[in-house]
């Protein structure tokens, strides 16, 4: 089983719209939950993160984590053309253990 | 602003050629990471090392190898390239919560 999943899309939205992107994971050991954006051609930024459960909102941004049920939301209001990316969560349990993505799914926001 | 800087944008190899892979960050991050990123498949991680000539396997390690001699640099080995590692590869650094990535070298095997 991987240790996280996540739906590789792509998912095509009118501008706008409210977007949900979500992850689950396997390792419950995990305590800090990451949302990376990804232009097409550039590396991965950090968009947003949680620790433990809970909601996070940054903008038009809401992070959601769901630890009882291993569920990793992010959603977006409003979405904007320029929201167009990959979105990858990535789970990870401290400072010296792996950083590993979920497979990120592509979004388009049309105009 | 975090740097992290990979040695070339673009590189093309022959089959059985031994490659070097090298990524220097300047914010004295003791995590840095190789993932290589192919359509479909997402960052798949490689290898990992979070101090100075410590080093773990990541997922899909098999057909390289990695050396960390200095804190700054970390620097990725394909003993023998072959077609099939054609791709994209990311190195980053990390502060916990947050990774830096490299502009990336997209790597092509001939």
């Amino acid at each position: 089983q991987k240790e996280v999943e996540q739906d590789p899309g792509p998912l095509s939205v009118p501008e706008g719209a409210i977007v949900s992107l979500n992850c689950t994971y396997s390792n419950s050991a995990f305590q800090y939950f990451m949302w990376y954006r990804q232009y097409s051609r550039k590396g991965p930024e950090l968009l947003m993160y949680t620790y433990s459960s809970g909601n996070k909102e940054d903008g038009r941004f809401t992070a959601q984590v769901d630890k009882s049920s291993k569920y990793i939301s992010l959603f977006i209001r409003d979405s904007q053309p320029s929201d167009s990316a990959t979105y990858l969560c990535a789970p990870l349990m401290d400072s010296s253990y792996k950083l590993i993505f979920g497979s990120g799914t592509r979004l388009l926001v049309r105009p | 602003d975090v740097k992290v800087t990979q040695s070339s944008r673009y590189l093309v190899k022959r089959t059985g050629e031994k490659v070097f892979l090298e990524c220097v960050q300047d914010m004295d991050h003791e995590n840095m990471f190789w993932y290589r990123q192919d359509p479909g498949l997402g960052l798949r991680l490689i290898y990992f090392s979070y101090d100075v000539k410590m080093k773990e396997k990541g997922d899909i390690p098999e057909g390289y190898s990695v050396s960390r001699e200095k804190k700054e640099r970390f620097s990725l080995i394909l003993e023998s390239a072959s077609t099939n590692q054609t791709s994209m590869y990311l190195c980053a650094s990390s502060l916990l919560t947050e990774a830096f990535f490299g502009q990336g070298t997209r790597l092509t095997v001939v």
